[in-house]
């Protein structure tokens, strides 16, 4: 299993400016995923973040909007970049196995 | 692609009501299969998974089957609560651990 620890836990932040979200799991793990769930809708998925490479964004998610870094291999950032309300959704971060997903807390932010 | 589809709600019962929640999936290979529950205000919680056809999984009263023939992986429970209300979440998880989610059913139970 894993544990992942994910902060904020959420936000009010105003229209334009950036809000960067942390992960750290408990152990290595070659790939860590950030999802996006915005309000009434289910969770899509934003991006997969290997440690060494760019992370690979899904189709309607750019690199300027939301950058990733991933340092090393328990640990990762998510920067929701030049907010708007439309962004006001909660994040998530995941790690996987063939069996089984761990997410984080999850960052609940909202755009004012 | 990979991908999970899921009946639409908002789905409405009477308490001790049948409860069938439809899930169907397209991928390759054979994936192991969630359900998530979100309550009102809460995160994602896993409900149930199968991992392998013809497994069931089951938690609280719900169960559900992995049937590879129809690649599908229906919710039940036999009498829900009022307390069950919640959205639902199907999903599947490809081999590099990514997660694939359906659009979500949101039940209702009136008591």
């Amino acid at each position: 299993s894993a544990v992942i620890s994910q902060k904020p836990s959420r936000d009010i932040c105003q229209r334009g400016t950036s809000l960067t979200i942390q992960c750290q799991v408990d152990s290595q793990v070659t790939m860590m995923f950030w999802y996006r769930q915005q309000p009434g809708q289910s969770l899509t998925l934003i991006a997969t973040a290997n440690q060494g490479s760019e992370a690979t964004y899904e189709s309607g998610f750019v690199i300027d909007k939301f950058p990733i870094s991933r340092p090393n291999l328990t640990f990762s950032t998510l920067t929701v970049s030049n907010m708007s309300p439309e962004d006001s959704s909660i994040y998530l971060c995941s790690v996987g196995a063939e069996t089984e997903a761990f997410f984080g807390q999850g960052t609940r932010l909202t755009v004012v | 692609g990979d991908s999970v589809t899921q009946m639409e709600g908002p789905v409405t019962l009477s308490e001790e009501a049948f409860l069938t929640i439809n899930c169907t999936y397209t991928a390759t290979g054979y994936p192991s299969l969630f359900w998530y529950v979100q309550y009102p205000g809460e995160g994602l919680q896993l409900l149930l998974k199968a991992t392998k056809a013809d497994d069931k999984g089951s938690n609280k009263g719900f169960e559900a089957t992995y049937r590879k023939e129809t690649t599908s992986f229906h919710l039940e429970k036999g009498s829900v609560q009022v307390s069950d209300s919640a959205v639902y979440f199907c999903a599947l998880i490809n081999r590099g651990g990514k997660l694939i989610f359906g659009q979500g059913t949101e039940l209702s139970v009136k008591p």
